[in-house]
């Protein structure tokens, strides 16, 4: 089956800089790649997906990056603000299954 | 993500007690799902259905159970035989093919 991996665990980042995350996914008929925002107690919200038929997607301070090549793809929030504050979730989408595998999460941290 | 509900919000399970948790979902989606997850990891799919009277097993599946009756209601049972069933459970739903919504959250806890 699919396995998903995903670093940093934990990430602290001043106000204002940037962050970075990045998967890696085992499965080469993997198609479709969301992040899901989860705060502490809440659900899983989805921020931001891309297929594997395009190479980059942004959303205002947000993008995501996929290299099918070396099976990986990447979140990049610039610009960080507090309310960044949150655990970050990839997932990998077994095709037409509609399974996702989620990765460990990143407790990403914006220091004021 | 408002259309998915999942009620209790807390449950408490007895030793030996099957308890059921409740999810359901106003926006016509096709598929549903439930997820597991643990302090500081990740989710694991137990189950899933992508019509009505349809199921399939996902990744850690022993110890639950799940019916599909209708289409808004998707029911997990936490069986006597899940040894260690605290944790964190997520239901979603979809329409579209992956991109999954998810409801509230039911927080399992072992008395």
């Amino acid at each position: 089956g699919e396995n998903v991996e995903q670093h940093p665990s934990t990430l602290s980042v001043q106000e204002g800089d940037s962050a970075v995350i990045k998967c890696t996914y085992s499965d080469s008929a993997s198609n479709y790649f969301p992040w899901y925002k989860q705060e502490l107690g809440k659900r899983p919200q989805l921020i931001i997906d891309i297929r594997s038929n395009v190479g980059e997607k942004k959303d205002q301070r947000i993008a995501v990056t996929l290299n099918k090549t070396a099976k990986h793809f990447s979140l990049h929030i610039t610009e960080t603000q507090p309310e960044d504050s949150a655990v970050y979730f990839c997932a990998a989408s077994r095709g037409s299954a509609r399974q996702l595998t989620f990765g460990s999460g990143t407790q990403l941290t914006v220091l004021p | 993500d408002g259309g998915i509900t999942q009620s209790p919000k807390y449950l408490f399970r007895k030793e030996g007690q099957n308890v059921t948790l409740s999810c359901e979902q106003n926006l016509n989606h096709d598929a549903m799902y439930w997820y597991r997850q643990d302090p500081g990891q990740g989710l694991r799919l137990i189950y899933y259905s992508q019509i009505v009277n349809d199921f399939q097993k996902g990744d850690i599946a022993e110890g639950y159970s799940v019916s599909r009756e209708k289409k808004e209601s998707f029911p997990l049972t936490v069986t006597s035989a899940q040894k260690n069933p605290t944790a964190f459970y997520l239901c979603a739903s979809s329409i579209a093919i992956e991109t999954q919504y998810f409801g509230p959250g039911t927080r399992l806890l072992v008395l």
